[in-house]
């Protein structure tokens, strides 16, 4: 079955940088797309950015172009997120998901994880 | 961005009852293939996002069929019959018609 795995909590002071990790297992990693998400606690949903895994092309809403950037890492089936010069705004909790064709939806996520921003 | 409006923001319903939840957006969610790209979510409390329904209508692996989604152009509804104990939740419906995606506010269901 699909499943994405994420890595676990961060505190992380202001000015550094962070890089999230999502293991994926179940289908073929290689040629799907992934997309991350920011969520503030008790707020809605915001779509950072989508990376291809064939070729590691990526999109990426402009309001986090420079503040996020999308890798993988094929040969794990792994997609990572770095978050750089981090500030108490972007202290929230980041899914990833598969964004699935076809449908053109997100059909599977990770559990998410909390990044925390304090000095 | 495409801005999705959903309604109401929260609901308090009983077991065994029906209910329903709109969303609108400022664009038409047609693509230009003809298809309508608009899907809801449910995140239940403490978790991630799960697939309910994608484009417009189909439901999602798994979802029972309590669960049905209407709509065209640029008004949606996500009807859910019989309410469960295990429905409770924010519903989010999403368009990926448009980029970037979006996601509506939420509509957040409670159990009376």
């Amino acid at each position: 079955q699909v499943k994405l795995q994420q890595s676990g909590a961060e505190l992380v002071k202001p000015g550094a940088s962070v890089k999230l990790s999502c293991k994926t297992s179940g289908y073929t990693f290689s040629t799907s797309y992934m997309s991350w998400f920011k969520q503030i606690p008790g707020q809605s949903i915001e779509w950072i950015g989508m990376i291809y895994a064939g070729d590691g092309g990526t999109g990426y809403n402009q309001k986090f172009k420079g503040k996020a950037t999308l890798t993988v890492d094929t040969s794990s089936s792994t997609a990572y997120m770095d978050l750089s010069s981090l500030t108490t705004e972007d202290s929230a909790v980041y899914f990833c998901a598969r964004y699935y064709g076809g449908p053109w939806d997100f059909d599977y996520w990770g559990q998410g994880v909390m990044v925390t921003v304090s000095s | 961005d495409v801005v999705m409006t959903q309604t109401p923001p929260s609901l308090s319903v009983a077991i065994g009852q029906s209910v329903s939840i709109s969303c609108k957006s400022s664009q038409s969610l047609v693509y230009s293939d003809g298809k309508t790209y608009l899907h809801w979510l449910l995140q239940s409390p403490g978790r991630s996002p799960k697939r309910l329904i994608y484009q417009v209508s189909n439901l999602g692996s798994g979802v029972p069929d309590r669960f049905s989604g209407t709509g065209s152009q640029k008004d949606f509804t996500l009807k859910i019959s019989r309410v469960e104990a295990e429905d409770l939740g924010v519903y989010y419906c999403a368009q990926t018609t448009h980029f970037p995606p979006t996601f509506g506010s939420g509509t957040k269901l409670e159990i009376k």
